[in-house]
């Protein structure tokens, strides 16, 4: 199985703040099969980038990914009051069972 | 519009059964693999169980084989999850996602390779 790991848990800033989230996986995996996903409270997760870097319909410029092999980014560039909430990093299809990391919380500092 | 809703959640005995299901609405819903995924209070996600777009692979978590069961009804634009033998530990939020892959009509795989439709979720309380 392959295990993702989020750091950090917690992150703390100020609107108009960089925000950098890590996952990194336990063994290799593809960058095609790299995605990351919004929750917000009372609600489903949110698709934001696929194959790693590849943002989905409708999400804005300022969330990008990055990485390879085992170590994976996601940014923000700018700290928008609607960002703050917890983020998930998942690999897709590398082997069974689909796993996501335990997520990083965003919160207003 | 593409929207996913899922239904049947609710609260019951350890070792009683219950189905999920999941509504699709605003898409093709034969052409794509669907998943369920759950969440218990205060803890991320896990996946649960998959079924393709026609129902005849399934590939589940655990935790799950032996007492959930997945299954659909294009017919009825609508996904299953029966629950048997339930224990206090599947107490969680289930979402019902679809997969972003798919294969067009010539046979070629399109898409993304993510979960790219959530549902907003129905609660299950054991």
């Amino acid at each position: 199985e392959i295990v993702l790991t989020q750091s950090p848990g917690t992150l703390s800033l100020s609107p108009g703040e960089r925000a950098t989230l890590s996952c990194r996986a336990n063994h290799t995996i593809s960058s095609t099969s790299l995605a990351w996903y919004q929750q917000k409270p009372g609600q489903g997760p949110r698709l934001l980038i696929s194959g790693a870097s590849d943002r989905a319909t409708g999400i804005p410029d300022r969330f990008s990914g990055s990485g390879s092999g085992t170590d994976f980014t996601l940014t923000i560039s700018r700290l928008e009051s609607e960002d703050f909430a917890v983020y998930y990093c998942q690999q897709y299809g590398n082997s069974l069972p689909w796993t996501f990391g335990q997520g990083t919380k965003v919160e207003v500092k | 519009q593409v929207q996913l809703v899922e239904s049947g959640g609710g609260v019951v005995q350890p070792g009683r059964s219950l189905r999920l299901s999941c509504a699709a609405s605003g898409f093709t819903l034969s052409i794509y693999a669907l998943h369920w995924v759950r969440q218990a209070p205060g803890k991320g996600l896990e996946w649960v169980a998959v079924i393709s777009n026609d129902g005849s692979e399934k590939f589940y978590a655990d935790f799950a084989k032996g007492r959930f069961t997945i299954s659909r009804d294009n017919s009825k634009n609508t996904l299953y999850l029966q629950m048997n033998s339930l224990r206090v530990e599947d107490t969680a939020v289930y979402y019902c996602a679809r997969d972003g892959l798919y294969s067009d009509k010539n046979g070629y795989l399109n898409g993304v390779e993510a979960f790219d439709i959530w549902g907003q979720g129905t609660m299950v309380t054991v």
